[in-house]
């Protein structure tokens, strides 16, 4: 079965880059997307089609793809930052999706 | 405005029948697919399945295959996750999702707010 693996766990001060990956044999062929979900809240996609931003998401949150790794960068962190995130793509029949296990952006 | 409002907790014993909604509003409801995405306290997110309003189509997670019913009635623009007999087990989160599903892409661009549902003797 189709997996992506992130990294519990990223901890940076304010003001930071944060870096989170996540790997996945599939990730070449298919796009990858990020959520952000604060405690207690819905997720929100934050990153569609691997490098794209949303209306409304600011500009310190970017996407990149190299081979089997996607990667979220949160650059100047902020306290409302931190947060659980999950990446996203789809099995070949590109109807299934796979979440990766997440992983908690603490801010220092 | 995309919206996507679930119902209120649920509480409920082992061996009983459940059906939260997922109602719709500010967009055509028949033309986007809308998923179930469940999460356990303190765990992850899960992708339970999905169903086209537009014609009922409708695919599942192998984990999930035949312990959930997924429907739609386009009428209200609601969507359903529906259980015959709850386990424990099935205590989590349930949020649904509309998806941006292309031959390109598959993401969820909105969400309900979540329906917690504890199962508990």
């Amino acid at each position: 079965s189709y997996e992506l693996t992130q990294p519990p766990s990223v901890s940076v001060s304010p003001g930071q880059t944060a870096r989170i990956t996540c790997s996945g044999d599939a990730l070449p062929k298919q796009y990858a997307y990020w959520y952000q979900q604060k405690p207690g809240q819905a997720p929100v996609l934050v990153i569609f089609r691997d490098t794209e931003r949303p209306s409304g998401i600011p500009e310190r949150f970017s996407g990149a793809s190299s081979g089997a790794t996607v990667t979220l960068t949160v650059s100047g962190v902020q306290a409302e930052d931190e947060a659980d995130y999950y990446c996203q793509s789809t099995d070949s029949s590109g109807f299934h999706v796979i979440f990766g296990g997440g992983t908690k952006l603490t801010v220092l | 405005e995309v919206q996507l409002v679930q119902s209120g907790a649920e509480v409920k014993k082992p061996g009983e029948s459940l059906k939260i909604p997922c109602k719709t509003s500010g967009y055509d409801f028949s033309r986007y697919w809308i998923g179930w995405v469940r999460q356990v306290p303190g765990k992850g997110l899960e992708w339970m399945g999905i169903i086209y309003p537009g014609d009922s189509d409708t695919k599942y997670s192998p984990s999930f295959q035949g312990q959930v019913t997924i429907s739609a009635d386009k009428s209200i623009s609601t969507a359903y996750l529906q259980w015959s007999s709850l386990k424990a087990s099935d205590t989590a989160m349930y949020y649904c999702g509309r998806l941006q599903l292309t031959t390109a892409t598959n993401y969820f661009d909105y969400w309900g707010q979540g329906t917690p549902v504890t199962v508990s003797s």
